[in-house]
């Protein structure tokens, strides 16, 4: 166990519907991202907080909207996806003030949009 | 951040030592080598980093050439649960500290043998 939770693990969801996406860390960091990962494509960053502060937007599609009320919780907020949105999404956190950051990764969320 | 060049499978035998390249010709003075690993469909797992010395930690040894041009992640003794992508990542120092995303590419598959 890495620290980082999500939930759920699994989510199925047509275009018209709203979900979220949940992420929680145990390990006292100030950081927190969004990953995406698409079948056979590298891992690609979608949003980064810090300090609660969003200090990142990967040119993300206003359909994903990422919460992050605290340094402890991240929420990404679905609405109106296509399918080409399925995919794995990966919650991380780091330190965030540390000149080295390791990123500890959650198990991800698994979503298929029909 | 610079560019990684990695090999996209390799085999290994189980018990022997995994030895995994990485170019990075165009790294910086102020750039470290970071390597994760991702098992089937987990979140990635950070497995060590280094600036320019070499490095050893429980899970693996990181050899970095002294031009810094290229360098190796050796896993001594390979087991079946080696199995996994494994990244090569090249990020930038902040020098106060802060959040960056991981620029992932697509890693090397390795597949242990038994």
């Amino acid at each position: 166990e890495t620290g980082v939770t999500q939930t759920p693990r699994h989510l199925v969801m047509g275009m018209t519907n709203k979900k979220s996406l949940k992420c929680e860390q145990h390990l006292g960091h100030n950081a927190m991202y969004w990953y995406k990962q698409s079948a056979k494509k590298p891992l690609e960053l979608m949003f980064v907080y810090n300090f609660k502060e969003q200090t990142e937007n990967n040119s993300v599609p206003s359909r994903f909207s990422p919460e992050c009320p605290n340094s402890s919780h991240l929420f990404l907020h679905l609405h109106t996806l296509q399918p080409e949105d399925s995919a794995l999404y990966l919650c991380a956190s780091s330190h965030g003030q540390g000149v080295v950051e390791t990123q500890y990764f959650g198990p991800g969320t698994r979503l298929l949009v029909l | 951040d610079a560019k990684t060049t990695q090999p996209p499978s390799m085999d290994c035998a189980e018990g022997r030592a995994a030895n995994l390249p990485c170019n990075h010709s165009t790294i910086s003075g102020n750039e470290y080598v970071y390597w994760y690993r991702q098992i089937h469909s987990q979140g990635p797992q950070y497995i060590i980093h280094g600036l320019k010395n070499n490095e050893t930690n429980e899970m693996a040894s990181l050899i970095i050439t002294e031009d810094r041009k290229s360098s190796t992640l050796i896993l001594p003794h390979a087991t079946l649960r080696d199995t996994a992508v494994y990244y090569c990542i090249v990020r930038v120092v902040r020098g106060g500290g802060g959040a960056d995303g991981l620029t992932f590419g697509k890693g090397t598959h390795l597949i242990i043998q038994p």
